[in-house]
């Protein structure tokens, strides 16, 4: 098992461009959250899923983001529409009944908008 | 909202025990509190968690007051590699879902 996977691990793209991340999470997890981190604050969250179920979305989320977890197993996120203000490391996470053994983290990918 | 605050920074030599403070004064009874760490341009990475009885594991020790309104993490001898930022986090369900709400976290630095 090689933990959570997230790709690419740096994307830099045109305002106004859409971006796509895929996370793998460990196969046997069937919860799956990302988060957002901008430089020098915590991770915020941003979504969860169990199985396929998208179950929570943070008001962060605007109309721009979208997340999905077909067949609950991978995950994507997709923006549209890029801002500057998208900036930022994006984390995946995955678990296994609520966290008993604790939240897995990806390396995360590093989203730069010019 | 996060539900925890650390100090800004905290400094420990290294082969001494650090000793990290953190308040969660506001938690629900049913949240647990949980460490990560994390080492710039790396996602964080789980050191250990607990609801109301101290716990122990190969990495820290988790040590929780009994009105659990704060806790100290405990790494038994510090080492370089230990410098990350440190982020307490009371881990939130609500309405068939969960997350970890973190704060900003605490910088630990150790020192040769």
């Amino acid at each position: 098992d090689t933990g959570v996977s997230q790709n690419p691990r740096h994307k830099i793209t045109k305002r106004g461009q859409n971006v796509t991340f895929r996370c793998d999470p460990i196969s046997e997890h069937n919860r799956l959250y990302w988060y957002r981190q901008t430089l020098g604050q915590g991770p915020e969250f941003l979504t969860y899923f169990q199985n396929e179920a998208q179950l929570e979305k943070s008001r962060l989320l605007s109309d721009r983001f979208s997340a999905e977890r077909p067949k609950g197993s991978f995950s994507t996120l997709e923006i549209q529409r890029t801002e500057q203000g998208d900036s930022a490391m994006y984390l995946c996470a995955s678990s296994l009944n609520r966290g008993s053994y604790g939240y897995t983290f990806g390396s995360g990918t590093r989203l730069t908008v010019v | 909202d996060a539900k925890t605050t650390q100090p800004t920074s905290m400094d420990c030599a290294e082969g001494r025990a650090a000793n990290l403070p953190c308040n969660h004064s506001t938690i629900s009874g049913n949240e647990y509190v949980y460490w990560y760490r994390q080492i710039h341009s790396q996602g964080p990475q789980y050191i250990i968690h607990g609801l109301k009885n101290n716990e122990t594991n190969e990495m820290a020790s988790l040590i929780i007051t009994e009105d659990r309104k704060s806790s100290t993490l405990i790494l038994p001898h510090a080492t370089l590699r230990d410098t990350a930022v440190y982020y307490c986090i009371v881990r939130v369900e609500q309405g068939g879902s969960e997350k970890l709400v973190f704060g900003k976290g605490m910088k630990l630095t150790v020192n040769p």
